[in-house]
This record gives C-alpha cells, structure tokens and sequence, in this order.
C-alpha cells in the first residue's frame, strides 16, 4: 500500500542552524509530493510541493527534492528561525487515488533562541 | 478573499451528546474532507465527498456523519456513538487535483 514515513520529534535546533526532517514514501503509481506546515493551534498551510522525480520544492528558504531511487523528499534549511517552530508534514498524493492525502505522523520542530 | 471557515474554534460536549461542526467553502471547489487530528499523530480521514449530495466514509467514519447539500458546505456530526471524540478537527477542499486549502480547525473536548 502507500504510505509516508517521516523521522520522530521533536527536533530541537539552536536558531541558524541547518535543519533536516526525513520523509521517506512507499507508493504504487507515481506520486506528487507536498511539505505542510502547522502553526500552533492552526489548520494547515502547503509549504511546498513536487510532482516528478528531480523536481526541487522550494519556499520560505525551504526546500525538498523529489528522489525517486531513495523514495525520499528530504526537507531542508539552510539557517533556521524561532518562527520556524511548527509541526512539519509529509504527504504524498496519486492522481488514480482521486488526489487523496496520505500522510506521515509529523514531525514537530522547536528552534530555541 | 477566498477560503475556509471552520466554526466554532472550540467546543465541549457533554457524554451522550452529538455536535455538530460546521465548514464553509467560497473557493468554488467541487471536493471537501474532514480529518480528525490526535497529539503527535498524522491526520486520519474521517469522510469526503467529491460532489454534491455525495460523499463516502474515509479510514475512521464511526461514530461520525456528514451532509454535502451545497457546495460550499459540509458539516460534520460527532455523534454519541464516538466514543473517544476530543480530538481536533480539521476541513479541507481541493480543486480536483493537488491543490489543498484548510480551515484553521475546531477543537472538540468532552466535559
């Protein structure tokens, strides 16, 4: 079946640090796949997105390339802020499964100053 | 400005009791979701519906209904056959492709 694998929180990083969060899919077809960000006590925003392999999501000084041989669709941060604090979500999407969202567990991230 | 509007942002139930939680759409999206949200858990699909009078259960439907009597709305009922609803709840709509939007959520609490 499909899934989405992200690694265990929290992550906690000293401001400007570089960030990583893991997201690792298993999928049937070929899916697109999205970073969602959540603010506390928020809904949901799209972060960023890709949906071939090789494509490079990028936004807000993040990004995430689409891996296609590792199933993967790592996050990244150069120089992370204090309003990075958020929960970080990964999902994958196929077109034949009506665009459902799977997702991951989440993964919950707390910069410190 | 288009989006979603979930109401109320919190609400308590008492045992035994159904609620009912409301989610408005002005985005002209055809499909609307409800996931349910459980602490340092991904979201789980409750139900969706992909056009109007139409919807199907997700992965946890019980204990829980919806309505899609217009397109810009789908409301939510808990009902008491929930036994384990504080959670917090959250709509979404799409376009028909990639394109999510979400409410920003309603927290649900049993007194």
């Amino acid at each position: 079946g499909n899934s989405v694998t992200q690694m265990e929180g929290p992550v906690t990083l000293s401001e400007e640090a570089f960030l990583t969060i893991n997201c690792t899919y298993t999928a049937t077809g070929y899916p697109s796949l999205f970073w969602y960000v959540q603010y506390p006590g928020e809904g949901l925003q799209l972060l960023l997105k890709a949906t071939k392999a090789d494509d490079k999501g990028s936004n807000k000084g993040f990004e995430a390339t689409y891996r296609k041989e590792t199933t993967s669709f790592h996050l990244e941060k150069g120089s992370v802020q204090v309003s990075d604090s958020a929960v970080y979500f990964c999902a994958l999407s196929l077109w034949d499964s009506n665009y459902q969202l799977i997702w991951g567990a989440g993964t919950k991230l707390i910069i410190k100053p | 400005d288009g989006g979603i509007t979930q109401s109320p942002k919190y609400l308590f139930r008492k045992e035994g009791q159904n609620v009912t939680l409301s989610c408005e759409q002005n985005l002209n999206h055809d499909a609307m979701y409800w996931y349910r949200q459980d602490p340092g858990q991904g979201l789980r699909l409750i139900y969706y519906s992909q056009i109007v009078n139409d919807f199907q259960k997700g992965d946890i439907a019980e204990g829980y209904s919806v309505s899609r009597e217009k397109k810009e709305s789908f409301p939510l009922t808990v009902t008491s056959a929930q036994k384990n609803p504080t959670a917090f709840y959250l709509c979404a709509s799409n376009t028909g492709g990639y394109g999510y939007t979400f409410g920003s959520g309603t927290r649900l609490t049993v007194v």
